[in-house]
């Protein structure tokens, strides 16, 4: 069963514009979310992270949105850059951090 | 701080053959997890330790693959006897409590042949 789902295999996106990459998850008792970024032959490394409890949590240039309404999360990247074109997944679990569920992946391009 | 060590980082076999992997967690991680990703999808947990005791291994196929966790700190998994559909990236991850992110290693890239 696939309870987290990211339906963009890819994005490619220009310098300096925004990346939204987003992610959508059946499980309502989940509580916690977070996006991973992944460069190639290197282990899945955290980004960010969101509590049920919030909306919207930033860092630098990134940011996560979360609608539990629609049961949808969203990372956006602003300005992106170079650097940032990488694999980046959307992850969901219990804040207890049993059994976290992952989504299959988005690739990120950024164009200079 | 030193990260998630694995090793060894590729291993080509054929089926039914046994493998191995070791995982060195982050120094004072009590949590670690073993995770298998498939070309294309996502990473899948396999078993979760907690110290030296397994807290879910529900997902782990039993009949071929085990795992253990020396002293509570490495960890090994097992696959025997191999099939094809077990190629993969195994990815070791540790956390220090059981709450918040996994730090990941770079995992195991498996070929079965």
């Amino acid at each position: 069963d696939q309870q987290v789902k990211q339906n963009s295999p890819s994005l490619s996106v220009q310098e300096g514009r925004i990346s939204i990459l987003n992610c959508d998850y059946t499980n309502s008792m989940f509580d916690y979310f977070l996006w991973y970024k992944k460069y190639p032959a290197e282990g899945p490394t955290f980004l960010i992270s969101i509590s049920s409890i919030k909306d919207k949590n930033e860092d630098g240039r990134f940011t996560v949105f979360l609608n539990k309404s629609a049961k949808h999360l969203s990372l956006h990247i602003v300005p992106s850059q170079p650097g940032d074109s990488a694999v980046y997944f959307c992850a969901a679990s219990y804040y207890n951090n049993n059994d976290m569920r992952f989504g299959a992946g988005t690739r990120l391009t950024v164009k200079p | 701080e030193a990260g998630v060590a694995q090793s060894p980082r590729y291993k080509i076999i054929e089926k039914r053959q046994s493998v191995a992997f070791w995982c060195n967690p982050i120094s004072g991680h009590a949590t670690l997890y073993w995770y298998q990703q498939i070309l294309g999808q996502g990473p899948k947990l396999l078993i979760q330790f907690q110290n030296n005791g397994v807290v879910d291994d529900s997902q782990l196929p039993k009949d071929r693959f085990s795992a253990e966790r020396l002293k509570g700190v490495d960890s090994t998994l097992k696959i025997q006897p191999a099939k094809l559909e077990d190629s993969a990236v195994y990815l070791c991850a540790s956390s220090l409590s059981g709450v918040g992110p996994l730090h990941f290693g770079n995992g195991t890239r498996l070929t079965v042949t």
